[in-house]
């Protein structure tokens, strides 16, 4: 079956500071990857994608890159700010099956001044 | 557009109470999705309709658990004789399948405590 293991947290930043959150997984066929933010009392909303290897998905100065290879999809930030502090839910769709979503267990990010 | 929203956003109710919960998706989108989000966990698949036509229902899904979505519009889950461990963020999402993207918009979700 298909699963996302992300790099727990929380991980505690200072303002300006680099961000990288870990994701990898398992997918049977060939997944599309997502980097999912949710901030406090808040829903989902979707922050970034990548439909096939080597594609980078990038928004609101967040990247990360389809790893086929290394099964990767890591988030990064250069320069991260207190407004970015949320949880971070790496997922993945497989064709089929209805599309549905396999998240991971969520990354908090607290960034301090 | 006013995107996805849930109804309610919070629900308090006793142990063996009945609950149900609304979700109203983007209104040209055709899929709809249920996940259930626990403390510290990420969401975890229950359901989804294609229209008005249930297509997949999760093992987590047990027979107190209901979901229609009887126009192909809006849908409503029901949980029977909630129990403590039904205690959660039920989400609602929606998306088209007319174009290539998989993406899925997610509403405020509602969170659901027993006791």
């Amino acid at each position: 079956g298909n699963s996302v293991t992300q790099m727990e947290g929380p991980v505690t930043l200072s303002e300006e500071a680099f961000l990288t959150i870990n994701c990898t997984y398992t997918a049977t066929g060939y997944p599309s990857l997502f980097w999912y933010v949710q901030y406090p009392g808040e829903g989902l909303q979707l922050l970034l994608k990548a439909t096939k290897a080597d594609d980078k998905g990038s928004n609101k100065g967040f990247e990360a890159t389809y790893r086929k290879e290394t099964t990767s999809f890591h988030l990064e930030k250069g320069s991260v700010q207190v407004s970015d502090s949320a949880v971070y839910f790496c997922a993945l769709i497989t064709a089929g099956g209805g599309n549905k979503l396999t998240f991971g267990t969520g990354t908090q990010l607290k960034v301090e001044l | 557009d006013t995107g996805v929203s849930q109804d309610p956003r919070h629900k308090i109710t006793k142990r063996g109470q009945n609950v149900t919960f609304r979700c109203d998706p983007i209104s040209e989108h055709n899929r709809l999705y249920w996940y259930r989000q626990t403390l510290g966990q990420g969401p975890e698949f229950l359901t989804y309709f294609q229209n008005e036509a249930q297509l997949e229902k999760s093992r987590l899904l047990s027979d107190r658990f209901s979901a229609e979505r009887p126009k192909g519009s809006f849908s409503t889950l029901e949980i029977q004789r909630t129990e403590q461990g039904d205690s959660a963020m039920y989400l609602c999402a929606s998306r088209s399948t007319g174009g290539a993207s998989y993406e899925q918009y997610f509403g405020p979700g509602t969170r659901l405590t027993v006791t």
